[in-house]
């Protein structure tokens, strides 16, 4: 079975800062998905990267990159020069090629951006 | 605007009391899902649709029921409501079951539940 387990419930970052939240992940499939999305203080659910299995190279998107380290099944999400709009809820979640499309959730990282 | 819409976004129930949340999408996805959001637990799944005419239980089922009533549409029913129960609770929608690694859901705003 899938799980993904983020161990930081909470954090603290400096506005302007970089900030890594981690995510490690188990899977016995060879092919999947893994994608951070971003819920702020309104509620919705906001896509933020992906990053498939067999990519060589690390996610980026803006300021969000996806640190990838297949072997060690693990997924961060690192985000460069923190701002105070960053503050929010961060999920990390996994998808699979053969369970119809269900995506698995970590618990969560609740980041706050210190002005 | 296109996307997935929940209705209502908020709602208080007396222990007992039966509701049915709605969820309708218009990009023409094949699959469905109800979650449910509690603090500390992430997301769970309770029920899913893989295709119009399908359904099938998730990770936290108990209490309650869903109808895929047709491919936009997605109800959740609580038929006897329990303060267990109270929670965010999101719809979701994705393409399809073929659909590429790298679609994501689409994700409702979101319906906060109470039971008192």
């Amino acid at each position: 079975a899938q799980k993904i387990t983020q161990t930081q419930p909470g954090m603290f970052v400096q506005e302007k800062e970089a900030v890594t939240l981690d995510c490690t992940y188990d899977t016995s499939d060879q092919s999947y998905g893994l994608f951070w999305y971003k819920q702020p203080s309104s509620g919705e659910m906001i896509f933020l990267i992906y990053q498939g299995s067999y990519d060589e190279q690390n996610a980026t998107e803006g300021r969000y990159s996806l640190n990838f380290q297949k072997a060690r099944k693990s997924a961060n999400l690192v985000i460069s020069a923190s701002q105070l709009g960053d503050s929010a809820m961060y999920f990390c979640a996994m998808r699979g090629p053969y369970n119809f499309n269900k995506f698995y959730f970590g618990s969560g990282t609740k980041l706050n951006v210190k002005p | 605007n296109a996307g997935v819409t929940q209705t209502p976004k908020f709602q208080v129930l007396k222990t007992g009391q039966s509701m049915t949340l709605q969820c309708a999408q218009d990009m023409n996805h094949n699959s469905m899902y109800w979650y449910r959001q509690d603090p500390g637990m992430g997301l769970r799944l309770i029920y899913y649709s893989a295709s119009e005419g399908t359904t099938d239980k998730g990770e936290v089922p108990n209490g309650y029921n869903v109808s895929r009533l047709n491919k936009r549409e997605f109800s959740l029913r609580l038929e006897s409501a329990a303060p267990s129960q109270t929670s965010v609770y999101f719809c979701a929608s994705i393409a399809g079951q073929g659909a590429h690694l790298d679609f994501g859901y689409t994700f409702g705003s979101g319906t906060r539940l109470t039971v008192v």
